[in-house]
């Protein structure tokens, strides 16, 4: 079974400055997808970025970037300049890729707290 | 607008009684998703169906149970068998094909359901 692991419960920065966030997983599967989803307080699930484990170019989508360690199985979210609007909770997923529509299988999450 | 209803925002139930959580999409997407919320554990799967009159259990499927009759919904009943029902649930959707940018999962606004 895969597992997901976030090993950062809280995270505090001071607005404007960099943060990253810790992923580590674990599976057997060669294709896999990765991805950071955001959780504001409305508690609306909403897709940061995504990784396809098949390419090795780290995604990056405007100030949210990835480093994708495939061998490591580690796959962090930096966050650059951050923004008051990026505290939230964040969660690491995994899903096997391939065809078909398996579900995603989440870390516990990380809450971000930003400072003014 | 193209989107994920869940209804109710806020359900309450006695113990002992059944209670059925809605999902409705208008994505076109063939693959829905129910996942659980609670406190400090992330999100985990329920059950998913990939297609019409077919479904398969999650990882925490016991007490529950879903049907798949239309393309747009998909139901879940929390049962009197299930023993912590008190959560938030989330009902989510995607395509089930394999490409690029393919089968992101979508989220709803999620149920907060309450068992007293």
């Amino acid at each position: 079974a895969q597992t997901v692991t976030q090993s950062q419960p809280e995270m505090s920065v001071q607005e404007a400055e960099t943060v990253t966030l810790s992923c580590t997983y674990d599976t057997s599967e060669s294709d896999y997808y990765l991805f950071w989803y955001k959780q504001p307080p409305s508690r609306q699930m909403i897709l940061v970025i995504r990784q396809e484990a098949y390419k090795q170019q780290n995604a990056t989508e405007n100030r949210f970037s990835v480093n994708f360690q495939k061998a490591a199985k580690s796959f962090s979210l930096k966050i650059s300049d951050s923004q008051l609007g990026d505290a939230a909770m964040y969660f690491c997923a995994y899903r096997r890729g391939g065809g078909g529509a398996d579900g995603l299988t989440f870390g516990k999450g990380t809450h971000l707290i930003i400072q003014p | 607008d193209g989107g994920i209803t869940q209804s109710p925002k806020y359900l309450f139930r006695k113990e002992g009684q059944n209670v059925t959580l809605s999902c409705e999409q208008n994505l076109n997407h063939d693959a829905m998703y129910w996942y659980r919320q609670d406190p400090g554990q992330g999100l985990r799967l329920i059950y998913y169906s990939q297609i019409v009159n077919d479904f398969q259990k999650g990882d925490i499927a016991e007490g529950y149970s879903v049907s798949r009759e239309k393309k747009e919904s998909f139901p879940l009943t929390v049962t009197s068998a299930q023993k912590n029902p008190t959560a938030f649930y989330l009902c989510a959707s995607s395509t089930s094909r394999t490409g690029e940018r393919d089968n992101e999962q979508f989220f709803g606004p999620g149920t907060r359901l309450t068992v007293l």
